[in-house]
Order: C-alpha cells, then sequence, then structure tokens
C-alpha cells in the first residue's frame, strides 16, 4: 500500500488549493478514505471521510469550504480547499483506515 | 464531540524501564458488539502517525510485543515494557466510534 499526496503550497487567505492523493497497491474503489491534517507543532486534526459509495463527511471547522472526492479510475483522492484562512495552515495526511497514511503535504496560508 | 484526554509521561523514561500513557474519553468507546472504538499511534520525529494498537488492544502488523493496549469503555493505557531509543516520538490515542474522528492532544516520550 502507498498513498503520494500532492498539490500543497503557499496560497493567500481566501484562495483555493485542491490536494491530491495517488493511491497504489490495492483496490482503491473498494476502501473509504480519510484527510487528517496537523498544523505547525500541534496535534492531529481529522479533516473529512469519503466511503467506498463516496458518502462524505466533514469536520465543522471546515465544512461548507472543503470538497472531499474521488476518482476511482485514476485511484486518487482528492481535497479542494476553498476560502482558505490561516488556521487551515498545516501537514495533510492521506489514509486507508487507520494502517495506512501518506507522507504528508505541506499547505501555508499566509499574504 | 468526543473529547480525548491524555496524560503525560515523566520524561525523561531510562532506557530500559517501562512507561504508561493514559487516554480517557468523554464518551463510553465500548460499541454494542463487544469492541471498543479506540487506536493508540506513534508519530516519530519527522514521520507520519504510526498505528500500534486499534480497537483498544490489538497489535497492528509488525509492532513490536513491548506495546500493548488495555482499559475499560473510557479509560485506557498505552504500555511500553522497557522503552528504547527507537520509541521516542508523540503517542496519540483516537476514537473511531463516530464522526468526528478525535484525537488526543498527544503525549512525548523523551529517552534517558
Amino acid at each position: 500500500v502507498q498513498l503520494v499526496e500532492s498539490g500543497g503550497g503557499l496560497v493567500q487567505p481566501g484562495k483555493s488549493l485542491k490536494l491530491s492523493c495517488s493511491a497504489s497497491g490495492f483496490t482503491f474503489s473498494s476502501y473509504g478514505m480519510h484527510w487528517i491534517r496537523q498544523a505547525p507543532g500541534k496535534g492531529l486534526d481529522w479533516v473529512a471521510y469519503i466511503s467506498s459509495s463516496s458518502g462524505t463527511v466533514y469536520a465543522d471547522a471546515v465544512k461548507g469550504r472543503f470538497t472531499i472526492s474521488r476518482d476511482n479510475a485514476k485511484n486518487t483522492l482528492y481535497l479542494q480547499l476553498n476560502s482558505l484562512k490561516s488556521e487551515d495552515t498545516a501537514i495533510y495526511y492521506c489514509a486507508r483506515g487507520p494502517h495506512y497514511w501518506g507522507q504528508g503535504v505541506m499547505v501555508t496560508v499566509s499574504s | 464531540d468526543i473529547v480525548m484526554t491524555q496524560g503525560a509521561l515523566p520524561n525523561p523514561v531510562p532506557s530500559g524501564e517501562s512507561a504508561s500513557i493514559t487516554c480517557q474519553s468523554s464518551k463510553s468507546l465500548l460499541h454494542s458488539n463487544g469492541k471498543t472504538y479506540l487506536n493508540w499511534y506513534l508519530q516519530r520525529p519527522g514521520q507520519s502517525p504510526q498505528l500500534l494498537i486499534y480497537w483498544m488492544s490489538t497489535r497492528a502488523s509488525g509492532v513490536s510485543d513491548r506495546f500493548s493496549g488495555s482499559g475499560s469503555g473510557t479509560d485506557f493505557t498505552l504500555k511500553i515494557s522497557s522503552v528504547e531509543a527507537e520509541d521516542v516520538g508523540v503517542y496519540y490515542c483516537q476514537q473511531f466510534l463516530e464522526y468526528p474522528l478525535t484525537f488526543g492532544s498527544g503525549t512525548k516520550l523523551e529517552i534517558k
């Protein structure tokens, strides 16, 4: 199992960014997937979940601003981040259940 | 939301000694199916979190048997017998009984 995030970077407050998580080594379409983030020097904060049938759940802090989605044909998980705030600055991890995590991608929201 | 509260360690812990990390949940994590929805992770410096224990007491694949998990519905303990240098990092408990999934604030382990 391998999960590789990409798409992070420096973005201004109020702008948008789209993260990707490329999955390999398992049947991607059969598994629910999570995004979890970690602000610099802080703890872990669950962000969103998408089931194998594309049902979604979000943390209150991102509801209405972030959208989790998946493309099973491309074995890729996405997180669309809109209306970004400074408090969204974090490393974003994708994860398959508790067992498998990617290496994370940094998102910095700053003017 | 379920609040997870972790205790601190008396750092640094001498190499070879045991260490116990506590975690308390604001709601019972014991499901009617008999399973307790509690995970433990270790995040080593500069790395992604690594699953140590799931279902409160089941060791993940490849995890040393020096790690063990125990507890009740709301009070949990991760015990590390004979700590080693590779055990350094931050330990997190997490509940997965209901959304939003929530983590404890983390417990740092330093070795002497």
